[in-house]
């Protein structure tokens, strides 16, 4: 299995408030993303970074941010979340070359309450 | 913009053959993959078709044809075990953006 870990795994806050989800990979892969799952839309790409500090919008996102500081961490910070943001959130990592291969990490269930 | 069509949910019989399509637009073309999701799991990877043709890997299949922007999923010999959900995928010109469909919830029978 690939080396991703995501924290937390199991969050409840509350409206307004800021959360930030960890993505940790010891693959020293390139790419990174986060994708977001609800039922009916299935996985939406919120944002993704292909390198230190490079990256990139996806189809989903307003309401969130995101950094990589180091090529191991990619962060996904909702400033203050709302609870149509209550979604399972995966993290996932890829490497150059390796066609449309990704690699999940175990998902961080958020709600906003 | 990338966009895929996948049906909802498919639903047959253990033992047996199922397909599932999906067809994709997307401003550019680096190749179509297939993943699979169980209730609760994350998905892992299950297939990559770069070029057309059919990829076999033990009882799964996965056939791609850039001229119509379409591929498919076939599993054969079908068990109760493969009762997941299956997405198709695309990376396009849009940068290193990967997309996935909606997914195919697949219910099998006994």
């Amino acid at each position: 299995d690939a080396g991703i870990t995501q924290s937390p795994r199991h969050k409840v806050t509350e409206t307004g408030t800021p959360v930030t989800l960890r993505c940790h990979q010891t693959e020293n892969h390139r790419y990174m993303y986060w994708y977001r799952q609800d039922p009916g839309h299935g996985l939406r790409l919120i944002h993704y970074s292909y390198g230190v500090k490079d990256t990139d919008k996806g189809e989903v996102s307003d309401g969130y941010s995101v950094s990589r500081s180091k090529t191991e961490d990619f962060l996904l910070t909702l400033e203050s979340a709302t609870s149509s943001q209550t979604s399972v959130y995966f993290c996932a990592i890829s490497e150059t070359g390796e066609g449309n291969t990704i690699y999940f990490g175990e998902g961080s269930w958020l709600t906003v309450v | 913009g990338q966009s895929l069509e996948q049906p909802s949910e498919v639903t047959a019989v253990e033992g047996a053959i199922v397909q599932i399509n999906c067809t994709y637009q997307t401003s550019g073309f680096y190749g179509l993959s297939w993943y699979q999701q169980h209730d609760g799991g994350a998905p892992t990877f299950l297939s990559y078709n770069a070029l057309d043709g059919l990829e076999e890997t033990g009882r799964f299949s996965s056939f791609l044809s850039r001229s119509d922007s379409y591929g498919y999923l076939l599993l054969q010999e079908l068990q109760m075990k493969d009762s997941a959900s299956y997405f198709c995928a695309v990376r396009g010109l849009e940068g290193d953006k990967i997309i996935f469909g909606k997914g195919t919830r697949l219910h099998i029978l006994p």
